[in-house]
């Protein structure tokens, strides 16, 4: 079964560090998208892509952070420099996207645990 | 814009019990509707959805739920509980169509779990 994968699955870095993360979607999924999962709550969207198109970043602390999809399939979600407050789990999904005719069910990569010393 | 609730942030049941996990949503619009469990250190997986027909909707791992658009709500139920269903469980929103882009709002989950 086609899974999102996605790396590391553990990052410790020091506060003032740059951090990157990589996404790889299931494969035909049109629509990718970023969720910061803070201890304790429910997944937050940070960025959404249709292809390689940004559709919603409002809620991407764009001071620090930055995501792309060069060419529309995987992607990388950078954060410079870390803050401590950006300890969470980030989480990449994929979902086939408006147009595509199929289900917009999102399905979840394992995530990435993000600690900042 | 859209928003759930899910009420109880732990609940604990013996194994072999009923489990309740209760969620109520609130939606402008007709909601898609979404319960995903999470395991310690994992992503999550999808137990089951609602878009449109029959309001109860059976998924994974014995898992079902009723929507009920009177109440606004969601709630996950499963006759009989086992130890592996230990986990938290997100109830989650949905709204768009045609071009829009199916941005997914979660609650804050709540962590089942099951005693021997």
């Amino acid at each position: 079964e086609a899974e999102v994968a996605q790396s590391p699955r553990y990052k410790i870095t020091e506060k003032s560090q740059a951090v990157a993360f990589w996404c790889d979607p299931i494969s035909g999924h049109a629509t990718l998208y970023w969720y910061r999962q803070i201890l304790g709550q429910g997944p937050e969207l940070l960025v959404q892509f249709q292809d390689e198109s940004v559709v919603d970043d409002s809620q991407l602390p764009k001071d620090r952070f930055s995501a792309e999809r060069l060419k529309g399939v995987d992607s990388t979600l950078k954060i410079q420099p870390a803050e401590l407050g950006d300890s969470a789990m980030y989480l990449c999904a994929s979902s086939f996207g408006p147009g595509q005719g199929r289900s917009n069910t999102q399905y979840f990569g394992p995530g990435t645990r993000l600690t900042v010393l | 814009a859209q928003s759930v609730t899910q009420l109880g942030s732990h609940v604990s049941v013996s194994e072999g019990a009923l489990v309740l996990l209760r969620c109520n949503y609130s939606s402008s619009v007709p909601p898609y509707l979404f319960w995903y469990v999470q395991y310690p250190n994992q992503g999550l997986q999808l137990l089951l959805k609602y878009t449109t027909g029959a309001t109860l909707v059976k998924g994974i791992n014995g898992f079902e739920a009723e929507f009920k658009k009177s109440e606004t709500s969601f709630h996950l139920t499963k006759p009989s509980a086992h130890m592996s269903d230990a986990a938290e469980y997100f109830c989650a929103v949905s709204v768009g169509s045609g071009g829009s882009n199916y941005k997914l709002t979660f609650g804050k989950g709540t962590l089942l779990t099951v005693n021997p």
